[in-house]
């Protein structure tokens, strides 16, 4: 079965600054994408990035950004020049590629960022 | 564009009471999942609905059922409602594909008294 682990439950950052934030899942699949969500207060989970597992390049949207390390399972997200918006919760998510039959977007249990003024 | 939609935002039921749970895609999106969300928690899968069949099923009771009608739209019903049925309830939609991830609602907030 698929987990996602994310090891830290709560993170800050000052305004402007630079934060990493951290994922690691677990499978046997060879093919596969993982996303960054970001849960603000109003509840709507909204993509924040997503990246595919047979490409090497690291995805970059703007002032985010994630390391993707295939062999070690590794899918972090960094925020660039972070803004008080950013402040949100976080989710790491995996789903396998297409074809099979699952289909089930599986999610770690988040991360609290607080962006500091 | 309208995104996802829910209804209600917020419902409070009594313990063994039922309820229904209501849901409109992206427009362009076939495939309806719905997820549960326990405070401080992530979503957890409960099924999914692609061409008004349930497609895939997660580690929940048979008292969670759901539909999908002829326009993409759907329903989640939980019976017998359970304290521990208290949770923010995400509806997903997508076009029949993983790869660009799901377009999630702003959920149902089911508080059961």
């Amino acid at each position: 079965a698929q987990t996602v682990t994310q090891s830290q439950p709560e993170m800050s950052v000052q305004e402007a600054e630079t934060v990493t934030l951290s994922c690691t899942y677990d499978t046997s699949e060879s093919d596969y994408y993982l996303f960054w969500y970001k849960q603000p207060p109003s509840r709507q989970m909204i993509l924040v990035i997503r990246q595919e597992a047979y490409k090497q390049q690291n995805a970059t949207e703007n002032r985010f950004s994630v390391n993707f390390q295939k062999a070690a399972k590794s899918f972090s997200l960094k925020i660039s020049d972070s803004q008080l918006g950013d402040a949100a919760m976080y989710f790491c998510a995996y789903i396998p590629e297409s074809g099979g039959s699952n289909y089930k977007l599986t999610f770690g249990k988040g991360t609290l960022l607080t962006v500091n003024p | 564009d309208a995104g996802v939609t829910q209804s209600p935002t917020h419902l409070i039921k009594t313990r063994g009471q039922q309820v229904t749970l209501r849901c409109s895609p992206k427009s362009g999106h076939d495939t309806v999942s719905w997820y549960q969300q326990a405070l401080g928690q992530g979503p957890q899968f409960i099924f999914q609905y692609y061409e008004e069949e349930e497609r895939q099923r997660g580690n929940f009771p048979d008292r969670f059922s759901g539909h999908q009608f002829p326009n993409y739209s759907s329903e989640l019903n939980v019976n017998a409602l359970l304290l521990g049925d208290s949770a923010l309830y995400l509806c997903a939609s997508s076009r029949d594909s993983r790869s660009y991830g799901y377009t999630f609602g702003s959920g149902t907030r089911l508080t059961v008294v």
